[in-house]
Parts: C-alpha cells; sequence; structure tokens
C-alpha cells in the first residue's frame, strides 16, 4: 500500500465508449502524475499537475483528458480510444515536483481497448 | 539528451548469486536518483534513492545502489537474489527544465531469477 490508490484495476471499452479513470492520494502530496506503460516502451510521462493547476502536458492526443478537482484527486477521461491505447496507465504522486522528493505509485490501471 | 539509460534489458541469474543492474544518466539530468521495482500486475514501489551525502545508498530488501559522478552511473546491486526479486527494475531521476520537472525512467530491466 503506498497511498496512491487507482480504480478501476483494469477496463475493457469498445473504441466508441467513454470511461474514466480515477486516482486518489492522501498523502498530502501537492503534484499528482498520469503515466502509460506500454509492453516493451519506457514510461511516458502524460501529464502533471502542480497544485491543481496542469503544468505539462506531453502530446497526449485529445482523447485522453485529465482533470484535477482538488489535490487528493485526480482523473482521466477516456473516449473514442484506439487499440494502441491499451496499456497499464500509473498514477502517481509526490510532495513537489523535483529536488528531494520520491514519487508513490499506484498499482495502476490495466487498459484493454477492443 | 537528457535520459537515463539501462543498457539491459534482462537479466537472467540464479538464486543465491550477486547480481547488478546498470543505470547510467546524462549529464543534463539532476543527480536526484531513484531505483523502483515493479512485481508483476504492480506499480512502480521505491527501492532507493540518492539525494546526496554517501554514494553508497542501502534500501529495501537487501539492495543497494552506488553514485558515481564521474561514470554518471548509479548500477544497482544485491549480493544474494532470491526468486522473489524477480521483477522489473526502473532507475529515475528528475529532469529540470521546461513547463516543469520530470520524473523521467529508463526502459527497464527484467531480472529473472532461477532456481
Amino acid at each position: 500500500e503506498t497511498g496512491v490508490t487507482q480504480t478501476p484495476r483494469h477496463l475493457v471499452m469498445g473504441m466508441t465508449n467513454k470511461k474514466s479513470l480515477k486516482c486518489e492520494q492522501h498523502l498530502g502530496h501537492n503534484a499528482m502524475y498520469w503515466y502509460k506503460q506500454s509492453a516493451k516502451k519506457p514510461l511516458e510521462l502524460m501529464f502533471v499537475y502542480s497544485l491543481e493547476e496542469r503544468v505539462e502536458n506531453n502530446s497526449v492526443p485529445s482523447r485522453f483528458s485529465p482533470e484535477c478537482p482538488n489535490s487528493s484527486h485526480l482523473f482521466l477521461h477516456l473516449h473514442t480510444l484506439q487499440p494502441e491505447d491499451s496499456a497499464l496507465y500509473l498514477c502517481a504522486s509526490s510532495q513537489a515536483t523535483g529536488g528531494h522528493t520520491e514519487a508513490f505509485f499506484g498499482q495502476g490501471t490495466r487498459l484493454t481497448v477492443v | 539528451a537528457q535520459s537515463v539509460t539501462q543498457l539491459d534489458s534482462q537479466v537472467p541469474v540464479f538464486e543465491e548469486a550477486p547480481v547488478e543492474l546498470r543505470c547510467n544518466y546524462s549529464s543534463s539530468v539532476s543527480v536526484y536518483l531513484f531505483w523502483y521495482v515493479q512485481y508483476p500486475n504492480q506499480g512502480l514501489q521505491l527501492l532507493l534513492k540518492y539525494l546526496s551525502g554517501s554514494t553508497l545508498v542501502k534500501g529495501i530488501n537487501g539492495f543497494e545502489a552506488e553514485f558515481n559522478k564521474s561514470q554518471t552511473s548509479f548500477h544497482l546491486r544485491k549480493p544474494s537474489v532470491h526468486i522473489s526479486d524477480t521483477a522489473e527494475y526502473f532507475c529515475a531521476a528528475w529532469n529540470y527544465g521546461g513547463a516543469t520537472n520530470k520524473l523521467i525512467f529508463g526502459t527497464g530491466t527484467l531480472l529473472a531469477v532461477q532456481p
């Protein structure tokens, strides 16, 4: 248990569906992140939120839409995804971005797009 | 390029043997360095970190790593591995610059411990 909880753990969705991934942290951290982990590829940083403000959008397609309503919650809204979007989506949080701080990760959501 | 490099995609080793997983970082990333472990179908868990001070850092599960500034390396070691150490290991560093600082990762090394 790392203090970062992701739901659901597994998700299968069709290409025309709309779904959301949820991430919650109760560590009092100020920064939250979405990473994508595909097979045989490095972890890709998708979005960074610091103090609830999006500070980084790593050229992610608009079919992925993040939302950070408060410092404890982060969502990733999904719509009209493609099969190549199937991956493990990891949420993380840290006290700050950079410096003497480590990131804590959730268990991930295994997404399969059919 | 601003990067963290793990040259070995897979390291097979017999149980109770020593192991070293290699990590090199580019001079343009910070020297705040981390090793994470990922067990199957799990998230990433911090093994150890180097922030400053002693270049030899000890982590959980008997792992340790040595920061070597001249060789820009941060290799992970364990003197005697167990079957339960089978997992993927990621080296990471904070990358400064751009809109915000980013924690960037190497491509991972799969440690496969055989009986």
